[in-house]
């Protein structure tokens, strides 16, 4: 079935460096995958999503790779800012033929002024 | 981006009580929601599609007798969690697309609490 990992370990950085968050995933092709950022009780908010014909994406401070061999992602933060400490999630579309996102467990980074 | 707003953000009940948690599109209509449930540092589960004017499909082990999901108008869904227990306490967020394969817009999510 597919599956999605997340790093659970909470990585920890310090300011101004670059962050590297990784999204693995399993018995799945999907067409696109999206990085959620989630502050604690609060719900999700968008930050990049990437098709499989995309090997890069860039957004301000943020950079998604996609690499569909390795079935993975990478998610930087360039110049991270103690503002930055979330939970990141990697979300994919389920498997099947469904465009609902399903999600990893979220990577937490803590970025330490 | 497109607004999602959910209400109430946190509900304290006594259990064996309902809750209704309420899920809005504000700036566009939303004909499929999508209502997940989040326990503490866990990923989203998806619990249930909800379909304007029609029954929502749930996910395999959601007992749909229970959470029960009402998409009346193209701006509104609702989730009702029924005679609930201390097990159903948990994170409850909602969200909708404005098509279908591009980013999902989320609720701010609704903490339950079932004592």
């Amino acid at each position: 079935s597919q599956k999605i990992e997340q790093n659970s370990e909470a990585l920890n950085i310090q300011e101004g460096k670059t962050a590297t968050l990784t999204c693995n995933y399993t018995n799945y092709s999907p067409a696109y995958l999206q990085w959620y950022r989630q502050d604690p009780g609060r719900g999700p908010v968008f930050l990049l999503l990437i098709r499989e014909n995309e090997k890069e994406k860039r957004k301000e401070r943020l950079k998604v790779t996609f690499d569909t061999t390795l079935k993975q992602s990478l998610f930087h933060i360039t110049a991270s800012q103690p503002a930055d400490s979330a939970t990141y999630l990697c979300a994919l579309p389920a498997s099947g033929g469904s465009y609902i996102p399903t999600f990893g467990r979220g990577t937490s980074l803590i970025v330490h002024p | 981006g497109a607004v999602v707003s959910q209400h109430p953000s946190r509900v304290i009940c006594k259990s064996g009580t309902s809750v209704k948690i309420e899920c809005r599109s504000l700036d566009f209509q939303a004909t499929t929601m999508f209502w997940y449930r989040q326990f503490p540092k866990q990923s989203l589960m998806l619990m249930a599609t909800s379909n304007e004017g029609s029954k929502a499909t749930y996910e395999q082990g959601v007992e749909k007798d229970k959470f029960l999901i009402n998409h009346a108008s193209l701006t509104l869904s609702t989730l009702t969690v029924t005679s609930a227990h201390p097990e159903d306490s948990s994170f409850y967020i909602c969200s909708a697309a404005l098509q279908v394969n591009t980013e999902a817009f989320f609720g701010q999510g609704t903490r339950l609490t079932v004592v």
